[in-house]
């Protein structure tokens, strides 16, 4: 049974540049959860999508944006990036409101 | 808002009992989990309370008190491989049913 699984497993990037991080849910999971996790802190929610439809959104700039495709996966897209946006990028699926299954994650380093 | 508060680091001896505790404020609580979480991987799920009482499960167990906004986790017979960070997180219905971490508490288990 495959978890969840995202892409890339890290990734170096420049200050004003776009990032793409991309999630694949568990098979059957259709609500996808991004969240942001800098070093030595939890993770902070960042969006929910469920069905293609964004279902909640935490306090990050419009900088960050996120789509669902029909198969359930998804993206995360960072713009203009600053150096503080250097994190730990998590996905989590679900299959409703229930518990949260983590992916690796992403790590994201803004130079 | 929301608000969860935890010990940031804790340590204890192999072999022992440590019971890492977990208070929290948010205004659509609708539920409590504990993710256990190594250095440089994703989170993954520990135990969850939606009433008040004592969870269960092997060498771990989660107690809820909705009234006091509190919780802790309890580890007994500690092995190194408990080393790890330990994220309270509760699920907000103001935030679609998804979750707000604490920052984490630091275990530390020595021989």
């Amino acid at each position: 049974d495959t978890g969840v699984t995202q892409s890339p497993t890290h990734l170096i990037k420049t200050r004003g540049q776009q990032v793409t991080l991309r999630c694949s849910p568990i098979s059957g999971h259709k609500s996808v959860s991004w969240y942001q996790q800098v070093l030595g802190q939890g993770p902070q929610f960042i969006f929910q999508y469920y069905e293609k439809e964004e279902r909640g959104r935490g306090n990050f700039p419009d900088r960050f944006s996120a789509r669902q495709f029909p198969n359930y996966s998804s993206e995360l897209n960072v713009n203009a990036l600053l150096l503080g946006d250097s994190a730990l990028y998590l996905c989590a699926s679900s299959p409703g409101a229930g518990e949260q299954f983590f992916g690796p994650g992403t790590r994201l380093t803004v130079l | 808002g929301q608000n969860i508060d935890q010990p940031t680091e804790m340590t204890a001896t192999e072999g022992a009992i440590v019971q890492i505790n977990c208070t929290y404020q948010t205004s659509g609580f609708n539920g409590l989990f504990w993710y256990q979480q190594h250095a440089g991987e994703a989170p993954t799920f520990l135990s969850y309370n939606v009433l008040d009482g004592l969870e269960e499960k092997g060498r771990f167990s989660s107690f809820l008190s909705r009234s006091k906004g509190y919780s802790y986790l309890l580890l007994k017979e500690l092995q190194m491989k408990d080393s790890a960070s330990y994220l309270c997180a509760v699920r907000d219905e103001d935030y679609g049913q998804n979750f707000v971490f604490g920052p984490g508490t630091r275990l530390s288990v020595l021989p």
